[in-house]
């Protein structure tokens, strides 16, 4: 079994380049993919990231993914911030068959 | 366009048992990896169970024996029966499926256990 842990909350400016951390706690980051979902106040998740750094058709690229093992933790960083991705966004891996999710960020555009 | 409509949830009375149903499209179920997370007021995300194409089916430990998940192919839908529902269980439960290593989700259905 392990964690993932989020921020609980970030703001930033529109322009400006925010990076979310997943770290994780309990095995190796490297060890199961990672995904990242965006979810807007009143709506389902969708997907932003998957497998680390792969980006789903339709998200911009200015949604990148990657993963650190020195700090066995995962990142979701978006840059030329706009008013339309503020929303909560998680993390989530696998523990062999079962789904684990980080807490979530709460991102404020202001 | 792979879309994912929930449907079922509503007010139960604990220890209570309801059923949810997931109709798919523009993908078939019974080829793909499909789960329920759910997600309490003003919570995060919570895993609840998952079903492979093989019929595999994994479970949350807040829903070992109590929930069971199934599908009916000719319908195209997924199913989340739960039994002895509790207060915690109240959540907008959505299902999601991984097509291509990528999931995609639907809108979720409420499910509120209150007396």
């Amino acid at each position: 079994n392990f964690l993932l842990t989020q921020p609980h909350s970030v703001s930033e400016s529109p322009g400006k380049t925010v990076t979310f951390s997943c770290t994780r706690t309990g095995g190796s980051i490297a060890s199961n993919y990672v995904q990242w979902y965006q979810q807007r106040p009143g709506s389902f998740p969708t997907t932003v990231i998957y497998e680390d750094d792969q980006r789903p058709s339709g998200v911009p690229d200015r949604f990148s993914g990657s993963i650190d093992s020195s700090s066995n933790s995962a990142s979701l960083t978006i840059s030329g911030l706009r008013t339309e991705d503020e929303a909560d966004y998680y993390c989530q891996s696998y523990d062999t068959s079962n789904w684990v999710f980080g807490g979530g960020t709460k991102l404020t555009v202001l | 366009e792979v879309q994912l409509v929930a449907t079922g949830g509503g007010l139960i009375q604990p220890g209570g048992s309801l059923s949810l149903s997931c109709a798919a499209s523009g993908f078939t179920v019974s080829n793909n990896y499909m789960s329920w997370v759910r997600q309490a007021p003003g919570k995060g995300l919570e895993w609840v169970s998952t079903i492979y194409s093989v019929g595999d089916t994994f479970y949350a430990d807040s829903a070992k024996g109590r929930f069971t998940v199934s599908r009916d192919n000719s319908k195209n839908t997924l199913y989340l029966h739960m039994n002895s529902l509790r207060g915690e269980d109240t959540a907008l439960y959505f299902c999601a499926t991984r097509i291509s290593m990528i999931t995609f989700w639907g809108q979720g259905t409420l499910v509120t256990v209150s007396s």
